[in-house]
């Protein structure tokens, strides 16, 4: 099994700022990387995937980059909506497909 | 327009039994394998099964195997999960979830909650 670790668990970011989010694989997953938001009270959305390929509807501020074992998630200038959860999620080896344990970004 | 709508969770006493429902639409459902993914209470996420498009093969997280069923119904466009000697640990919000061209999960239902207690 794939094993997905974030960091941080909870990163504060003023509005405007840049806000990076890490997460590492235990073993490579090539770019079968995937990154999701999870608003309070809400489902998931997609918001990357091969590692840094925006989803549909996705703003330009957030990108991914990475391959192998190392990604990063980049919100280019932080909003408040962008209150939430980020997961990663590995789609390389499966079963199981894994995600991280999350990372809680919150506004200052 | 993607829609995922899960329906049948609530609340079922331990070693009880549920069957979850997924209704898709706004896409040929036949044609995407899909998945089931839970979210326990305060905590992160959890992939529980898989099937193809076809409902050929399956395959369950080890900590649902034996228990669950993952099932498909492509003439009505839905997804089911029957769910067996249900434990208190099973208590989760369960989204169906349409795998991508890689199988990632690109769109998420709302979810239907499952609370298994006394």
């Amino acid at each position: 099994e794939i094993v997905m670790t974030q960091s941080p668990a909870t990163l504060s970011v003023s509005p405007g700022e840049r806000a990076t989010l890490s997460c590492r694989a235990s073993q490579s997953v090539s770019s079968n990387l995937a990154w999701y938001q999870q608003k309070p009270g809400q489902a998931p959305r997609l918001l990357i995937y091969g590692a840094s390929t925006r989803a549909t509807g996705i703003p330009a501020r957030f990108s991914g980059s990475g391959s192998g074992t190392e990604f990063t998630l980049t919100i280019s200038s932080l909003q408040s909506e962008d209150l939430a959860v980020y997961y990663c999620h590995q789609y390389n080896y499966w079963p199981p497909w894994t995600f991280g344990q999350g990372t809680k970004l919150e506004i200052k | 327009e993607v829609q995922l709508v899960e329906s049948g969770g609530g609340l079922v006493q331990p070693g009880g039994s549920l069957r979850l429902s997924c209704a898709a639409s706004g896409f040929t459902f036949s044609s995407y394998e899909m998945k089931w993914v839970r979210q326990a209470p305060g905590k992160g996420l959890e992939w529980v099964s898989y099937i193809t498009g076809g409902g050929g093969s399956t395959y369950y997280a080890d900590s649902v195997k034996g228990r669950f069923t993952i099932s498909r119904d492509n003439a009505k466009n839905s997804l089911y999960l029957q769910m067996n000697s249900l434990r208190a640990e099973d208590t989760a919000v369960y989204y169906c979830a349409r795998a991508g061209g890689r199988t990632n999960p690109d769109y998420w239902g709302q979810g239907t909650l499952v609370t298994v207690s006394s």
